[in-house]
């Protein structure tokens, strides 16, 4: 069966201090792999997307970035954190465009 | 980008009750999606509903979607208080080649 690991779970860190989440796909190959983000209380913002090896899509124009070394581990990195970017992140795959996403459990990040 | 308004933005109901809860979106569609959250985890997908399906049943959970309206309704019949939580519609575009768009969601709490 296919499982999705996020970490880390939680991060607290300094204003301009770099970043790096995360994420794992388990027991298929070639997914869609996404990346978003929740602000508390709010609906999910999608930052990057990649449908293969190095191909990544960026929804928001901001100081994140994300890469996808492998086919089924795609990371989330800044080189300098700022106050706006604290929030709830989410990682998940799908197989298609249009099919059911399956998320990770989140990694919530607390920049001061 | 289109997005999937859910309405209203918060609902409070006695254990038992029904659970009705809205999705509007702005332009057409493949299928249409619900997802469930539970506080500080990742999103649960419940359900699809594709462009020319009408209802679809599972479980407790009754999805409608009218394409003419382009709007789609979640029931939760006989709620429990487990089924506390926020609740996210999210829809593609008829295109097929871009990933889904979520709303801000419905915070459920379901009293017991």
């Amino acid at each position: 069966s296919q499982t999705i690991h996020q970490w880390p779970a939680t991060l607290v860190q300094p204003v301009g201090s770099p970043l790096s989440l995360e994420c794992t796909v388990e027991g298929t190959s070639n997914p869609n792999l996404y990346w978003y983000r929740q602000a508390a209380g709010r609906g999910l913002q999608l930052l990057f997307y990649s449908v293969g090896i190095g191909q990544i899509s960026s929804e928001v124009p901001q100081n994140l970035s994300a890469s996808r070394p492998q086919d089924r581990q795609f990371i989330l990195s800044s080189k300098k954190l700022l106050l706006s970017d604290s929030g709830f992140y989410l990682c998940a795959w799908s197989g298609t465009y249009t099919g059911e996403l399956f998320f990770g459990e989140g990694s919530r990040l607390t920049v001061l | 980008s289109q997005q999937g308004e859910e309405d209203p933005q918060a609902l409070s109901i006695q254990e038992g009750e029904n659970a009705t809860m809205n999705c509007s979106y702005k332009t057409s569609i493949n299928n249409l999606q619900w997802y469930r959250q539970n506080s500080g985890r990742g999103l649960v997908h419940l359900i699809l509903i594709r462009s020319n399906e009408r209802e679809k049943h599972s479980g407790r959970l009754r999805v409608t979607l009218d394409t003419s309206k382009k709007s789609s309704s979640l029931l939760i019949t006989a709620s429990r208080a487990a089924d506390t939580a926020s609740y996210f519609c999210a829809t593609d575009l008829y295109s097929g080649n871009t990933p889904l768009v979520f709303g801000k969601g419905t915070r459920l709490s379901v009293i017991a």
